[in-house]
């Protein structure tokens, strides 16, 4: 079955400590996303990549890098500066970056502080 | 600034009790207006995509409509197996734009 696969599901960091979070597609899928999402918010974008060895700031990606090597696979690093990083963490994919293609999404990663 | 906004926040319902939910947008260019169902601790399951005012879509006992400002989400003769958050995204010429979800609760 093709889908996107995350993990790990729970995930706790200690201050001072960078944490990396796995999302992969067997979709084929061009775009991969990331999203934060907290409690009575919206879903809110942290960093997307177009295609392999590219990818762009979203609207709140201090505190968090990615990288885009290859196509299956767009990790997200939460980093020490990430102060406030207790969230439910969701990747998506989609055909290609364009808003008229739906968006598909992993089953998210819980991080929490220790 | 391209906007979402999803009402009503939360709903119980009546197994067998029809209801809507809307979500009304601002959106500069609208080219594509997204229904995603959302259960706890899971990611948001893709349901429908609506690209102009007039179109809809049907999938068991959800239909969804599109005009110019606002969409729907008809829940028709509700399970509880449709129990779910339901989000709403716009997309316009920015990115897509997500609204804080219409929280349902189905009850037997």
């Amino acid at each position: 079955d093709g889908g996107i696969t995350q993990s790990p599901k729970y995930l706790f960091r200690k201050e001072g400590q960078n944490v990396t979070l796995s999302c992969e597609q067997n979709l084929n899928h061009d775009a991969m996303y990331w999203y934060r999402q907290d409690p009575g918010q919206g879903l809110r974008l942290i960093y997307y990549s177009q295609i392999v060895n590219d990818f762009q700031k979203g609207d709140i990606a201090e505190g968090y890098s990615v990288s885009r090597e290859k196509k299956e696979s767009f990790p997200l690093t939460v980093t020490s500066a990430q102060k406030n990083p207790t969230a439910f963490y969701l990747c998506a994919s989609s055909i290609m970056d364009r808003v008229e293609q739906p968006q598909h999404f992993g089953d998210g990663t819980r991080l929490s502080i220790l | 600034e391209d906007q979402v906004t999803q009402s009503p926040e939360a709903l119980r319902l009546q197994e067998g009790e029809s209801s809507s939910l809307n979500c009304s947008y601002t959106v500069s260019g609208l080219r594509g207006l997204f229904w995603y169902r959302q259960d706890p601790g899971k990611g948001p399951e893709f349901l429908f995509t609506l690209y102009s005012a007039g179109e809809e879509k049907e999938k068991e006992r959800l239909k969804a409509t599109l005009t110019k400002k606002e969409s729907f989400l008809h829940i028709t003769a509700p399970k509880p197996e449709d129990s779910a958050t339901y989000l709403c995204a716009v997309g316009g010429n920015n990115r897509l734009a997500f609204g804080k979800g219409n929280q349902v609760v189905v009850i037997p």
